[in-house]
């Protein structure tokens, strides 16, 4: 089955304790994003990254890290959680331009509570 | 960027056809609109998109005027499972935002039994 994947699901952790929320796609999607949705705020992109080792800040990245080492996984590493963190993170894929658009699939979500 | 404005929230009843509209003025000749819903805190779905003409696929139509400056998402037959947060989005296109989709606060439609 063609899906993203998120682990884990629900992280509740501790100002300052380094800790790394992982993606996964099985459809061969160059196109990877991550996004963090807040009440009021809407999704808003954090990092995404065009194909292997080509990674780009969103509109709110301050706080994050990525990687893309190999083409399925896009790791978001928090290297120094706060509160302010706390969010519900959403990665998405999509696939190659097409010329007409593209759609983008989403993982399952993570709920991080930073306390 | 184009901004989208869409009605807070919605009813219809279950069978018949829910229609959400959404205004977007400013869009440009090379944006195309999307929908895209999301069930209760899980990971968006995508619906549909467009550019000028009529779509439609397995889950919907969508309904773009002649001038483009609004759209309407068409639910045949409404389900209980179609209660979602419906997302009209303007795709902002360029290098430097790459495939960013930018969610405003979308519709939320309540299908009654």
């Amino acid at each position: 089955e063609a899906q993203v994947t998120q682990n884990p699901r629900y992280l509740i952790t501790v100002t300052g304790k380094k800790l790394t929320v992982t993606c996964s796609q099985n459809m061969n999607h160059e196109y990877m994003s991550w996004y963090r949705q807040d009440p009021g705020l809407g999704l808003r992109q954090i990092y995404y990254s065009m194909n292997v080792e080509v990674t780009d800040k969103g509109d709110v990245p301050e706080g994050y890290k990525v990687s893309r080492k190999e083409k399925r996984n896009f790791p978001l590493i928090l290297e120094s959680p706060s509160p302010n963190q706390t969010s519900l993170y959403f990665c998405a894929s999509s696939p190659p331009h097409a010329g007409t658009g593209r759609e983008q699939y989403f993982g399952p979500g993570t709920r991080l509570t930073v306390t | 960027d184009a901004k989208t404005t869409q009605p807070t929230s919605m009813d219809c009843a279950e069978g018949r056809a829910a229609n959400l509209p959404c205004n977007h003025s400013t869009i440009s000749g090379n944006e195309y609109v999307y929908w895209y819903r999301q069930i209760h805190s899980q990971g968006p779905q995508y619906i549909i998109h467009g550019l000028k003409n009529n779509e439609t696929n397995e889950m919907a139509s969508l309904i773009i005027t002649e001038d483009r400056k609004s759209s309407t998402l068409i639910l045949p037959h409404a389900t209980l499972r179609d209660t979602a947060v419906y997302y009209c989005i303007v795709r902002v296109k360029g290098k430097s935002s790459g495939d960013k989709l930018t969610f405003g606060t979308g519709t939320r439609l309540a299908v009654r039994p």
